[in-house]
């Protein structure tokens, strides 16, 4: 079974629809972390949590919003889902006790399609 | 925005050595070198780090300039399924510090 788990795998939705996309871990990581990737391009950080009570934004949070409803769970919401968010979104953990070895730890994304 | 410049893209033989590498110029003294790679449309897997030492594992040899200012990834023998997009990153190992993925190279192995 995969460590960090996405749902859907692929959505497809229309402009104005507000859509969730979910991620749970059995990892145990307090970090968890969404980020969008477009076509030839590097991964960019749209939200991270480094623990519960914890929510930063990070360089592309317009247009979006999340929730920590648990250690192991972390979702991430369009309230109003516009063409130019079609991406690939991706969720990852990361435990941040092991200091100099911090790692991510990556789901296996989700295929976002705004129509 | 990644404080790392790499190429584009490279091509290896099969078989042979990949060595990819990545400038970081900017580096500061407790920043660790990260590599990751991604494979087709799935999520980014952890290569190697390292802070100063060159690092081997069973994956890859990571080799840092005395300087730090860069550093090669070395894929000793590469196989067609080593074929991704390989990201170097430097992260400073302290609260709030993200990891900022740029473009990345391109790696492809030919057979």
């Amino acid at each position: 079974d995969a460590d960090v788990t996405q749902t859907p795998r692929n959505r497809i939705t229309k402009t104005g629809k507000r859509i969730m996309l979910e991620c749970s871990q059995t990892k145990g990581h307090d970090r968890m972390y969404w980020y969008r990737q477009d076509p030839g391009l590097g991964l960019r950080l749209i939200y991270y949590s480094f623990d519960v009570k914890d929510i930063n934004k990070g360089e592309i949070s317009d247009g979006y919003s999340v929730s920590r409803q648990a250690q192991a769970k972390f979702s991430l919401s369009l309230e109003s889902a516009i063409p130019n968010q079609t991406a690939l979104y991706f969720c990852a953990t990361s435990d941040p006790s092991t200091g100099g070895n911090e790692k991510l730890f990556f789901g296996s994304g989700t295929q976002l399609s705004v129509l | 925005d990644a404080k790392t410049t790499q190429p584009p893209s490279m091509d290896c033989a099969e078989g042979r050595a990949a060595n990819l590498p990545c400038n970081h110029s900017t580096i500061s003294g407790n920043e660790y070198v990260y590599w990751y790679r991604q494979i087709h449309s799935q999520g980014p897997q952890y290569i190697i780090h390292g802070l100063k030492n060159n690092e081997t594992n069973e994956m890859a040899s990571l080799i840092i300039t005395e300087d730090r200012k860069s550093s090669t990834l070395i894929l000793p023998h590469a196989t067609l399924r080593d074929t991704a997009v390989y990201y170097c990153i430097v992260r400073e190992d302290n609260y709030g510090q993200n990891f900022v993925f740029g473009p990345g190279t391109r790696l492809s192995v030919l057979p």
